[in-house]
């Protein structure tokens, strides 16, 4: 079965630091990829996906991912970290109909 | 916007009790979720739905069922709740084949089974 890998699980940073989060997949046929954030106490929303084309991707909020194919990975980024970005991130593949997430990374960023 | 309502946001529940969750979507989507988020675990599927009266088991289907009746809602049911299935639930839906499969997620509901 495919399978999603987080590697960070609690990430603590101060403002203005670089971000850079792990993500591995385990597929080796075409995916689409996927960054989910979850705010504290809000629902799941999309920072961004990738479908095709120019692998590296911009989202929302300053977010990039590269997805390097070789690698099965998508790692996610930010140059400077705000700390409004505390949250949970989530990665997910979709392979048929369905996403598979990873087991997400909590992101704490210090005043 | 798409809205993706759950009827439900916290419950709490006894071991045996039969549980209904109830979900909504407003955006004539044609696959709808249910997927369970617990720490360290991230979230797992349970079960979905591709069209009215269609599922599909996900990774994690034993002890849950599903309805769905009609294509704006999908229900996900305890038939004996225990309390291992304490945990939030999140019902989420999405367009079609042929799209890039974007998940727009509820608020969730949080069971709580004593």
């Amino acid at each position: 079965a495919q399978s999603v890998s987080q590697h960070n699980h609690h990430v603590i940073l101060s403002e203005a630091a670089s971000l850079e989060l792990g993500c591995n997949y385990s597929y080796g046929g075409t995916v689409n990829l996927f960054w989910y954030v979850q705010y504290p106490g809000q629902h799941l929303q999309l920072l961004l996906k990738y479908f095709s084309g120019d692998p590296l991707v911009k989202g929302i909020k300053g977010f990039e991912a590269e997805f390097i194919k070789s690698k099965f990975s998508f790692n996610l980024r930010k140059p400077s970290v705000q700390w409004s970005d505390t949250a949970e991130y989530f990665c997910a593949v979709r392979i048929g109909r369905a996403l598979t997430f990873g087991s997400g990374t909590r992101l704490q960023v210090q005043p | 916007d798409v809205k993706v309502t759950q009827s439900s946001r916290y419950l709490v529940k006894r071991t045996g009790e039969k549980v209904f969750l109830e979900c909504v979507q407003d955006m004539d989507h044609e696959n709808m979720f249910w997927y369970r988020q617990d720490p360290g675990l991230g979230l797992r599927l349970i079960y979905f739905s591709y069209d009215v009266k269609m599922k599909e088991k996900g990774d994690i289907p034993e002890g849950y069922s599903v309805s769905r009746e009609k294509k704006e809602r999908f229900s996900l049911i305890l038939e004996s709740a225990s309390t291992n299935q304490t945990s939030m639930y999140l019902c989420a839906s999405s367009t079609g084949p042929g799209t890039t499969g974007e998940l727009f997620f509820g608020e969730g509901s949080r069971l709580t089974v004593l």
